[in-house]
């Protein structure tokens, strides 16, 4: 099936330092978003992102955060700066289309964590 | 606001045979997803479903968005069907999935 891939797949940082996780979507897909799971916790949203803007975000997409896909590459996350509490996996995702209409589908994750 | 409560927490089947996982919603979705987990952490997509029901070999899945639940049945199980099995809602914004706590499921001889 289509795929959606990340990098890179683990990244260890000092606390304060800036990140950016990596997501290469499924080619033809427009929307695309970003989702933190914590360890032993839920999966949570963060940001959904068509047409070169955030269409919505969650509580935890703090002002630390920003995403961008310059020129169609890489859908990027970046943290600036990292806090401990930012450690935890990223999932990546990419669909067709927008408003629910369509399979969300997932990047295995970066691993992020903040020293 | 919307939540996803999913269960059984985690389920044991003897080989063969079959049960089903349930989510319910506590707002009205737009559609669900049903997916596991491999053992590398990677979401595998089963189902997408926006109403009715949906069959892949021995997977079912049903999605009621007025009774607000989707339910994902397994029958003849087999061992590698093991692993943690998660549905996520599409909210009314259409915006972003809610996902269920995970199920656990275990096959055994």
């Amino acid at each position: 099936g289509p795929k959606v891939l990340q990098i890179p797949s683990h990244q260890i940082i000092d606390m304060g330092q800036m990140v950016t996780l990596n997501c290469d979507p499924v080619s033809n897909h427009l929307y695309f978003y970003w989702y933190k799971q914590i360890l032993g916790q839920q999966m949570e949203f963060l940001v959904n992102f068509y047409n070169g803007k955030v269409m919505e975000k969650s509580k935890l997409f703090k002002d630390q955060f920003s995403v961008e896909r310059p020129d169609g590459s890489y859908f990027t996350l970046k943290i600036q700066p990292t806090a401990l509490e930012d450690s935890a996996v990223y999932f990546c995702a990419s669909s067709q289309m927008g408003q629910g209409a369509d399979t969300q589908y997932f990047g295995p994750g970066t691993r992020l964590l903040v020293l | 606001g919307d939540q996803v409560e999913q269960s059984p927490s985690a389920l044991s089947l003897h080989e063969g045979t079959g049960s089903a996982l349930r989510c319910n919603f506590t707002t009205t979705m737009r559609a669900v997803q049903w997916f596991r987990k491999n053992s590398r952490g990677s979401l595998i997509n089963l189902f997408y479903l926006a109403s009715g029901t949906k069959e892949n070999g021995r997977l079912k899945s049903a999605f009621d968005s007025k009774e607000r639940y989707s339910t994902l049945h397994i029958r003849d199980a087999q061992l590698e069907d093991s692993g943690t099995y998660f549905c996520a809602a599409t909210t009314s914004s259409g915006q972003k999935l809610v996902f269920g706590q995970g199920t656990i499921l275990k096959v055994y001889l």
